[in-house]
């Protein structure tokens, strides 16, 4: 079983919709990581966060550490939204750069 | 203010030559991270320097594979003698001295070996 699970895999959505991917985690964290990737192949840091919520623009990041969850939504999706989202963590007690990543959830925002 | 270059974004290389993949953090990040992604794969962490130190090397391969980060230039991730399942994106990421500081991610180098 991977450390971090995330779900769905694959995700298809029309214009407008509201968007969740989930993330969960089985090893003690310091940080978790949301990323983009873009259909070029960049990636972009959306969010890092160890309590609580975020929210930056249509993205909402939440995370509960009792759980060992982490949510990350999309209001008002858009298809430049379209990308492979990707959880990461890092550990407590690791070094900061030896992120733990999650398989990616491919998301498709459809006009 | 330039993101986090990485260069060459594409590198072709024959079966027993040598990669050299180069970083350039953002202005003021003294942590470089490189990671790798191989085809179909998610991304594995790699190694983790600071300025001429080696800070955690745990996911490198333990022959063929080497990191600098010279107190002048860019980072470097060198692939000795490459084989074809060196295959795939490297990617740098850089970010600021301190604990929990966010990762700032460059385009990535997608090396083909042929």
């Amino acid at each position: 079983k991977n450390e971090v699970e995330q779900s769905p895999q694959n995700l298809t959505a029309q214009e407008g919709e509201f968007i969740t991917i989930n993330c969960s985690y089985s090893v003690g964290i310091s940080a978790l990581h949301w990323l983009q990737q873009h259909p070029g192949g960049g990636i972009v840091s959306l969010f890092m966060l160890s309590s609580g919520k975020k929210k930056h623009g249509r993205l909402i990041a939440t995370i509960n550490i009792q759980e060992k969850h982490s949510s990350l939504h999309i209001t008002a999706s858009h298809p430049r939204d379209s990308a492979v989202y990707i959880c990461a963590v890092s550990t407590y007690g690791g070094s900061q750069g030896n992120l733990i990543f999650g398989k990616g959830t491919k998301l498709s925002v459809k006009p | 203010n330039a993101g986090v270059m990485q260069n060459p974004r594409h590198l072709v290389r024959r079966r027993g030559q040598e990669a050299r993949l180069r970083c350039s953090p953002m202005k003021g990040h003294s942590h470089v991270y490189w990671y790798r992604q191989l085809p179909e794969e998610g991304l594995k962490f790699m190694v983790y320097l600071q300025k001429e130190n080696i800070i955690d090397e745990s996911g490198m391969p333990k022959e063929r594979f080497s990191a600098e980060f010279p107190k002048e230039g860019p980072s470097i991730l060198r692939i000795q003698q490459v084989v074809r399942g060196d295959s795939a994106a490297y990617f740098c990421a850089s970010s600021r001295q301190g604990a929990n500081q966010p990762q700032h991610f460059g385009d990535g180098t997608r090396l083909s070996i042929l």
